[in-house]
């Protein structure tokens, strides 16, 4: 049973123009959510985070959507750089437990 | 700051055979996860526990697999015996106390574990 989705495996993007990463949920329950970035033979990074009270978190680059009532979720990375190109994983949390991550989205941005 | 250790960073073994691996959270940081990532996968939650005790163990295979915190800080995951389908890589991660509404995670570089 997948609570959390990435339906694009993969997203190609140029260097300097706006990468945006999906995820969906199906768990209305889930009240935080959070963005992690991956390179290989690493653990996944912390990016950036959003609450259920908010619809909108914002850090540099990143900035994370939140639409409750599509239990949709989104990651913009703008601009995009080439250092960005990781696999991004989404996850969803109810109060700090049972969390559930999305199967990633491959990013590579094209210099 | 130290980030948070994993031992071994690879293991290859048979089925049927037992293993273990050893975290070092982030000193202070209260929480600790285990997940398992199977090749094109998300990371999958094992179990998570805060100080010593289980908060979440739903979905830990409790026939093969345990854990453990000893004294709220190191923890090991063993799996015995091993399966064919337990080969993934291993994570750990901890965080603070999730009651300060903050529960970013901040992963070790797993285990991988090769079971042939």
């Amino acid at each position: 049973d997948q609570q959390v989705k990435q339906n694009s495996p993969s997203l190609s993007v140029q260097e300097g123009r706006i990468s945006i990463l999906n995820c969906d949920y199906t768990n209305s329950m889930f009240d935080y959510f959070l963005w992690y970035k991956k390179y290989p033979a690493e653990g996944p990074t912390f990016l950036i985070s959003i609450s259920s009270i908010k619809d909108k978190n914002e850090d540099g680059r990143f900035t994370v959507f939140l639409n409750k009532s599509a239990k949709h979720l989104s990651l913009h990375i703008v601009p995009s750089q080439p250092g960005d190109s990781a696999v991004y994983f989404c996850a969803a949390s109810r109060t700090g437990n049972q969390f559930y991550f999305g199967t990633g989205t491959s990013l590579t941005v094209i210099p | 700051e130290a980030g948070v250790a994993q031992s071994p960073r690879y293991k290859i073994i048979e089925k049927r055979q037992s293993v273990a691996f050893w975290c070092n959270p982030i000193s202070g940081h209260a929480t600790l996860y285990w997940y398992q990532q199977i090749l094109g996968q998300g990371p999958k939650l094992l179990i998570q526990f805060q100080n010593n005790g289980v908060v979440d163990d739903s979905q830990l295979p409790k026939d093969r697999f345990s854990a453990e915190r000893l004294k709220g800080v190191d923890s090991t995951l063993k799996i015995q015996p091993a399966k064919l389908e337990d080969s993934a890589v291993y994570l750990c991660a901890s965080s603070l106390l999730g009651g300060t509404g903050k529960y970013e995670q901040y992963f070790g570089p797993g285990t991988r574990l090769t079971v042939t």
